[in-house]
């Protein structure tokens, strides 16, 4: 099975400030990634998917990179509505990481 | 509008049975591949079911398998969850998600959900 690990498990930030969360999968996996947003109570939004493609509607402070078994996601500017739990997933095991929340510093 | 309506969860015991149900309206349900995800109080996303357009390919979690089914109605845009043996473990939100992209295979709408509790 491929596991999928991110970090940090959690990071603490301010507005304006950039910010990367790191997702490991444990077999080489080209660009077979995706990136969710979830805010409290609310279901998963996809942002990134194939490990750098923007899905439509999603702003551009949002990029993702990397391909085998390390990839990130980088807020450039973290804005208000930013602050959620972020999950990598690989995009054929359908495995999800573990979540990394952002929080205001 | 793409909408996903998940139902069917509620307090069952533990070994019981429940069966959620995700209606879906606004395009056509019989082009795309469906997913159950859950989500744990408090924990992280994890997949647990997909099925394809047709309904003749299907895959669970290990977590799942052989407790879980998931079986589809196209004709009544419907997805369901089959869901036998259930466990405490098994108490989550479930999600229902429509797959998008033939390569990619992002989750690019879903439900609300519907919580399963699974309690004495």
């Amino acid at each position: 099975d491929i596991q999928m690990t991110q970090s940090p498990s959690s990071l603490s930030a301010s507005l304006g400030d950039r910010v990367t969360i790191a997702c490991r999968a444990s077999q080489s996996s080209s660009t077979l990634l995706n990136w969710y947003q979830q805010k409290p109570g609310k279901a998963p939004k996809v942002l990134i998917y194939g490990a750098s493609n923007l899905h439509s509607g999603v702003p551009s402070r949002f990029t993702g990179a990397g391909s085998g078994t390390d990839f990130t996601l980088t807020i450039s500017s973290l804005q208000p509505e930013d602050f959620a739990t972020y999950y990598c997933q690989h995009s054929f095991a359908r495995t999800f990481g573990q979540g990394t929340k952002v929080e205001i510093k | 509008e793409v909408q996903l309506v998940e139902s069917g969860g509620g307090l069952i015991q533990p070994g019981g049975s429940l069966r959620l149900s995700c209606v879906a309206s606004g395009f056509t349900f019989s082009s795309y591949e469906m997913n159950w995800v859950r989500q744990a109080p408090g924990k992280g996303l994890e997949w647990v079911s997909y099925i394809s357009d047709s309904g003749s390919t299907v895959y669970y979690a290990d977590s799942v398998k052989g407790r879980f089914t998931i079986s589809r109605d196209n004709a009544k845009h419907s997805l369901y969850l089959q869901m036998n043996t259930l466990r405490a473990e098994d108490t989550a939100v479930y999600y229902c998600a429509r797959e998008d992209h033939p390569r990619y295979s992002f989750y690019d709408f879903w439900g609300l959900g519907t919580l399963v509790t699974v309690s004495s």
